[in-house]
């Protein structure tokens, strides 16, 4: 399968601080990067994503930027609140272009 | 967006005996589904393919002769966990893609929990 890389697996900030999570690819034809929120017993949520026609894209505290010559992308969470607490988890393309890989996901966690 | 249910939502089930899982995209056409599974505090794992009318592709590692794959029809794709056993026990989660939609995005089912015991 694909190969998906994410960084880091857990991850505390203090609320009101910012929260990056990173994840590289193999695959150069991969031309969409989504984003993913789940919390525990639940389906994974789409909270952001990108395509390879653009470098970053946001919605309000969330943004996603993209680095095509490295095969990196990244989630930015500013403002972090407690609720923003979960586990995420990139995805990216398999070589057919239909499947998702998923990468091993980072558990956030927000301190009150 | 579009709705993807899974049935039954939870399952325990005596080692040895077949389970079996619906995926049903409520309102739109999926050609192609897809099988996930998720152990405790792990990541999503891709299992299988599943495309209507024609065989699965399943996943380096998956037995297909265990995890039984029928995507009858464009709305609805069926795992069969074949001949269970407590290591089966798992997550099992579908999504399906909206081809008339959004190419890229997929749509997740809420998941079925499978204890074997």
């Amino acid at each position: 399968g694909e190969n998906v890389e994410q960084h880091p697996s857990t991850l505390s900030v203090q609320e009101g601080d910012s929260a990056v999570i990173k994840c590289t690819y193999s695959d150069s034809a991969s031309n969409y990067f989504p984003w993913y929120k789940q919390e525990l017993g639940k389906r994974p949520q789409l909270i952001i994503d990108i395509r390879s026609n653009v470098g970053e894209k946001k919605d309000q505290r969330i943004a996603v930027t993209l680095n095509k010559t490295a095969k990196h992308f990244s989630l930015h969470i500013t403002e972090t609140q407690p609720e923003d607490s979960a586990v995420y988890f990139c995805a990216g393309p398999g070589l057919t272009g239909n499947q998702f890989y998923f990468g091993t996901g980072t558990s956030l966690t927000v301190i009150p | 967006g579009a709705v993807v249910s899974q049935h039954p939502s939870w399952v325990i089930c005596k080692s040895g005996t077949s389970v079996k899982i619906e995926c049903r995209s409520l309102d739109f056409q999926a050609t192609t589904m897809f099988w996930y599974r998720q152990f405790p505090k792990q990541s999503l794992m891709l299992m299988a393919t599943s495309n209507e009318g024609s065989k699965a592709t399943y996943e380096q590692g998956v037995e297909k002769d265990k995890f039984l794959i029928n995507h009858a029809s464009l709305t609805l794709s069926t795992l069969t966990v074949t001949s269970a056993h407590p290591e089966d026990s798992s997550f099992y989660i579908c999504s399906a893609r909206d081809l008339e939609g959004a190419i890229d995005e997929q749509f997740f089912g809420p998941g079925t929990r499978l204890t074997v015991l």
